[in-house]
């Protein structure tokens, strides 16, 4: 069964700080990896996805993420906080190729705070 | 374009009531899912509609949870008899086609559901 661990369920940064979001995932098919970013009182947004090809993925608002098969990650990072990225976060994975649906597991999320 | 609604935004009932919450796609989208956000239980995939093809219903957690999709495209999501712990932001998403590596799925606002 497929599964996702996101490391640390409250992360606090100061404005202008490296932003590290760590994910780690536990899949026995290739997996599809995804990060989704809820604002407050709102639903999810897609920030980033890999599905094959560069393990080196950038997304929108300045976030990228890098599949490592190695290590089962696919940790999600920013060089530079800004005070609109406070939100939650959440990882997620669904069986990749040769899967038979296409739902999405999740991880518990991280919850960012930037502090100015 | 629209995004995909839901309603209500928020739902208050009794213990035992029967609930129906609704969601309408993004027009064209031929895949539908329904998640379930709560403090105990993260994210959870509920169900899922692909096309004409049958349900995945694997996520339902009892019985008294189903949904019906009309046309291809509203959805309806039913709890009967509600208990407390279905008390949760229930979240629909839809995507284009049913590929992961290419159909984002694309979330609603979610609709939360206090049982008293």
């Amino acid at each position: 069964a497929q599964s996702v661990t996101q490391l640390g369920s409250h992360v606090s940064v100061s404005e202008g700080a490296l932003v590290l979001l760590r994910c780690n995932y536990s899949s026995s098919v290739p997996p599809y990896l995804f990060w989704y970013v809820q604002y407050p009182n709102q639903g999810l947004q897609l920030l980033l996805k890999y599905t094959t090809g560069a393990t080196l993925v950038k997304g929108i608002n300045g976030f990228e993420a890098e599949f490592k098969k190695s290590e089962t990650s696919f940790h999600l990072t920013k060089p530079s906080a800004h005070m609109s990225d406070a939100a939650e976060y959440f990882c997620a994975v669904s069986e990749g190729y040769g899967g038979a649906t296409n739902k999405l597991i999740f991880g518990t999320g991280t919850l960012l705070a930037v502090q100015p | 374009g629209a995004g995909v609604s839901q309603s209500p935004s928020n739902k208050v009932t009794e213990k035992g009531k029967d609930v129906e919450l609704r969601c309408d796609p993004i027009s064209g989208h031929t895949a539908l899912y329904w998640y379930r956000q709560s403090l105990g239980q993260g994210l959870e995939f509920l169900i899922y509609f692909q096309g004409n093809s049958a349900p995945d219903k694997s996520g339902l957690p009892s019985d008294r949870f189903s949904a019906e999709r009309t046309g291809g495209s509203v959805s309806t999501l039913t709890i009967q008899r509600t208990q407390q712990e279905d008390s949760a932001v229930y979240l629909c998403a839809s995507s284009l086609g049913f590929e992961i590596n290419t159909d984002t799925q694309y979330f609603g606002p979610g609709t939360r559901l206090t049982v008293l």
